[in-house]
């Protein structure tokens, strides 16, 4: 077991262009969460699966931001036509949550976007 | 609205130090309590996770506590080394987590 694993690290892009990034949570992880992290701020919460269900959405998750978990393994994140406020560092969790027991959260090491 | 607060926002101390963190929620309809550490420009490092019918854990010189009613925890450092320098986030767990600002340490050597 490797952990989290978040792909790709480091992101540079121009504004108005799409981006996508990739987690694989810990195998057998039934839970993954998506977090967003500007400088010297706490973690947000964007979006969760439970399997491939997407169970909640944050009003931060604009209609520019879309989530998708296939198959309830890895998941994916696209921004479409990115904005230089989009600029943050993208988390993701995983956990093998119980019934409504969230269950303990481990974290990738991020993606960095930077919009020019 | 779930809000975490973590005092102080930055902490500096020589080496050797016993110390606090501090964390505050104002909903206590948890299921748990999560500890976490994050170098810069890194992810987050589970520390302790401390569920809500318990009231501390422990881990080597990290001990954590909880106190669901009046809506607090700390996380306290025995004996603080250099390598402790980094950022310290609480995070709350209703379905999801909600994270304070943190804790910058900084440990002198």
């Amino acid at each position: 077991d490797t952990g989290v694993s978040q792909n790709p690290r480091h992101k540079i892009t121009k504004r108005g262009q799409n981006v996508t990034f990739r987690c694989d949570p810990i195998s057998e992880h039934n839970r993954l969460y998506w977090y967003r992290q500007t400088l010297g701020q706490g973690p947000e919460f964007l979006t969760y699966f439970q399997n491939e269900a997407q169970l909640e959405k944050s009003r931060l998750l604009s209609d520019r931001f879309s989530a998708e978990r296939p198959k309830g393994s890895f998941s994916t994140l696209e921004i479409q036509r990115t904005e230089q406020g989009d600029s943050a560092m993208y988390l993701c969790a995983s956990s093998s949550g119980q019934g409504v027991s969230p269950g303990e959260l481990f974290f990738g090491e991020g993606s960095r976007l930077t919009v020019l | 609205k779930q809000e975490v607060t973590q005092i102080p926002a930055a902490l500096s101390v020589p080496e050797g130090e016993n110390l606090v963190l501090n964390c505050s929620f104002t909903d206590s309809a948890i299921y748990n309590l999560q500890w976490f550490r994050q170098d810069p420009g890194k992810g987050l490092t589970s520390l302790l996770l401390i569920q809500s019918s318990q009231r501390e854990q422990t881990s080597g010189r990290l001990n954590a506590s909880l106190d669901k009613s009046s809506g607090r925890s700390t996380l306290y450092i025995a004996a603080s080394q250099p390598g402790d320098s980094a950022t310290y986030l609480c995070a709350v767990n209703g379905n999801k987590l909600v994270f304070g600002a943190g804790t910058i340490l900084r440990v002198k050597s």
